[in-house]
């Protein structure tokens, strides 16, 4: 089945660490996108990719790292800079086809001890 | 820029009663519109969109959305829910240029009550 895979689903670290989420889809799709997701805060974006070797911040970058490597992953590492990392995080995917439709993976829980 | 609107974060309605979940949007250009729903502790699924054509959309399980330019709105409907409706819904606009030109709702938690 074609689809995007995140893990962990959930993940724990102390204060100071940092920790790579990671995403992966076969959907043979150019641009990829990760948001962060609070209660009550809708989804914010942290950072996308519109092909490989390339990516742009998105709002909330601060504290977060990516590479696209390869068409099907896109990793996000959220660094002991970020200040408040406890959250969902959420990897999704886009044909390219300029509609805006967005494909999400199952997300990942990330708490910080 | 563009915004949208999800007018209320929860609303609450009794098992096989009728919804109806507010979004309105704001754009100076022509937009493409959707809705999603997310599950507890689960990703983002589309729901319905409307991207030309006829104003209203319908999904497989029994919701519709209409564009309505004029007032600039894209409520979600549903005429009688059940439990396996309790989700998140979100509502998302898109005008264009990539990520940039993408803008979520802040989410509307539906609560059914038996």
């Amino acid at each position: 089945d074609g689809g995007i895979t995140q893990s962990p689903k959930y993940l724990f670290r102390k204060e100071g660490q940092n920790v790579t989420l990671s995403c992966e889809q076969n959907l043979n799709h150019d641009a990829m996108y990760w948001y962060r997701q609070d209660p009550g805060q809708g989804l914010r974006l942290i950072y996308y990719s519109q092909i490989v070797n390339d990516f742009q911040k998105g709002d909330i970058a601060e504290g977060y790292s990516v590479s696209r490597e390869k068409k099907e992953s896109f990793p996000l590492t959220v660094t002991s800079a970020q200040k408040n990392p406890t959250a969902f995080y959420l990897c999704a995917s886009n044909p390219g086809a300029n509609t805006g439709e967005l494909f999400f993976g199952e997300g990942s829980r990330l708490t910080v001890l | 820029a563009q915004s949208v609107t999800q007018l209320d974060s929860q609303v609450p309605v009794f098992e096989e009663a009728p919804v109806e979940l507010r979004c309105n949007y704001s754009s100076s250009v022509s937009v493409y519109l959707f809705w999603y729903v997310q599950y507890p502790n689960q990703g983002l699924q589309l729901l319905l969109k409307y991207l030309s054509g006829s104003t209203l959309v319908e999904s497989i399980n029994g919701f519709e959305a209409e564009f309505n330019k004029s007032q600039t709105s894209f409520h979600l409907r549903k005429p009688s829910v059940h439990i396996s409706d309790t989700a998140e819904y979100f509502c998302a606009s898109y005008s264009g240029g990539g990520a940039d030109g993408l803008t979520f709702g802040k989410g509307t938690h539906l609560i059914i009550q038996p």
